[in-house]
This record gives C-alpha cells, sequence and structure tokens, in this order.
C-alpha cells in the first residue's frame, strides 16, 4: 500500500531558527515527491517538486532533499519567519497511479 | 489571476440538504482533481477528469457524491443529502497532461453541515 508518513506532527520554534521536517514514504515505483505549504484555510502551494536523480532542491530559504534509496525526503526551513506557520505536506506520485499519496502534514508554528 | 478558483469558499448547510461546488481549473489544464480535507489531515483524493472524462473515482465518493464537467473547463461537484461527517474542505487541483504530477490547488471551499 501507498503510504506517506511525515514527523514531527507539529513543530514550535521561535523567530529566526531552522528546522527541519521529515517524509518517509512507500510509494513503489517511485515518480517524484513534492513539499507543499498550506495556509490555515487556503489551498497547498507548492514549494519544490523533486525527481529520483535529483538530491537536493532549493526554494529560497526552503531546501529539500531526497534520499530515494532509504525513500526519505527532508524539508529544511533557514532563517524562520512568521509568516512561515502553516502546515507542510509531502506527496509522492507513483506507485503505478496518476493519483499521488499525501501526507498529513506537518503543522508548523513560529513565535516572535 | 489566473490560478485555479473555487465557489463558494464558504458553505454552511443543514443536514439532509444538498450541496454544490464549483471548480474553474487554469485555463490550459486539462486534468482537474477532486480532494476532501479534514482539520489536520492532509488531502484526501475523490476524483479525477481528463477534459470531460471522469477517469477514476475514490471509494471515499459515496452514492451521495457526485462530479461533472461537461465541457472540459469547469468542474461541479454535488453532494446530496448531506451529514455531518460531510463537514471538510474541498480541494480543487488541476494539472496539464504533460505535468501531471505538478497539481496546482484552488483555495478550497469549507462546507459546514449542521
Amino acid at each position: 500500500k501507498n503510504q506517506v508518513e511525515q514527523s514531527p506532527q507539529s513543530l514550535i520554534i521561535l523567530e529566526g531558527k531552522n528546522c527541519t521536517l521529515q517524509c518517509n514514504y512507500t510509494v513503489s515505483p517511485f515518480s517524484n515527491l513534492r513539499w507543499y505549504k498550506q495556509d490555515t484555510g487556503r489551498g497547498p502551494v507548492s514549494l519544490t517538486i523533486m525527481t529520483f536523480s535529483e538530491n537536493t532542491k532549493s526554494n529560497g530559504r526552503y531546501t529539500a532533499t531526497l534520499d530515494a534509496d532509504t525513500k526519505q525526503s527532508s524539508l529544511h526551513i533557514t532563517a524562520s519567519q512568521l509568516s512561515d506557520s502553516a502546515s507542510y505536506i509531502c506527496v509522492v506520485s507513483g506507485g503505478g497511479s496518476y493519483i499521488p499519496t499525501f501526507g498529513r502534514g506537518t503543522s508548523l508554528i513560529v513565535h516572535p | 489571476d489566473t490560478g485555479v478558483s473555487q465557489d463558494p469558499r464558504h458553505k454552511i448547510t443543514k443536514r439532509g440538504q444538498n450541496v454544490t461546488f464549483r471548480c474553474d481549473p487554469i485555463s490550459e489544464h486539462n486534468r482537474l482533481y477532486w480532494y476532501r480535507q479534514t482539520l489536520g489531515q492532509g488531502p484526501e483524493f475523490l476524483t479525477y477528469f481528463q477534459n470531460e472524462a471522469q477517469l477514476e473515482k475514490s471509494r471515499l465518493l459515496s452514492d451521495r457524491f457526485s462530479a461533472e464537467r461537461p465541457k472540459g473547463s469547469f468542474s461541479t461537484l454535488e453532494i446530496q443529502r448531506t451529514e455531518q461527517g460531510d463537514s471538510a474542505m474541498y480541494l480543487c487541483a488541476s494539472s496539464t497532461v504533460a505535468g501531471r504530477y505538478e497539481q496546482y490547488f484552488g483555495p478550497g471551499t469549507r462546507l459546514t453541515v449542521t
């Protein structure tokens, strides 16, 4: 069964600090992995998309890594800002379906 | 703004009533997806269209749910005889066939069934 597990479920950090979110998946065969940011009451917005051959991809203060061998990904946020407070969702495509598998998300709260 | 739009943004209805939501995808996108999201959970797939053809439906899509995309452009999702368990955010996303893994989401419709 295709599954995506994210950790931690929630995280509270102080403004300016760094943090790392984790995503483990069992989707096979693997096609790509995306990280989305979802503000409360809004639709998800794509941050990064990574294919099998990509190990690292950055988007401003967001850096995603992918280890296709261990089926793990991480999203590192540098110098956090209050506006980073949101849910971060890991989405994996593949598994013989055009329908991606979503994780439950990590809820990040950045305090001043 | 040429992104995915959804209407209404919020809907409050009484149990047993029917509701209909609309999604307008990005104009050149021929794939359209519907998801349901409850608090603290990731989006759950409901159904998707390629042009006007409904290609896949989730088991979550009970007989009370129906979706259409009559001209391959906008789509509607109807829920008949709503139940309190239908309360959720209903998200629409679109993509091109070539970029089928890059989905662009709308702002969602928040449904509350009282």
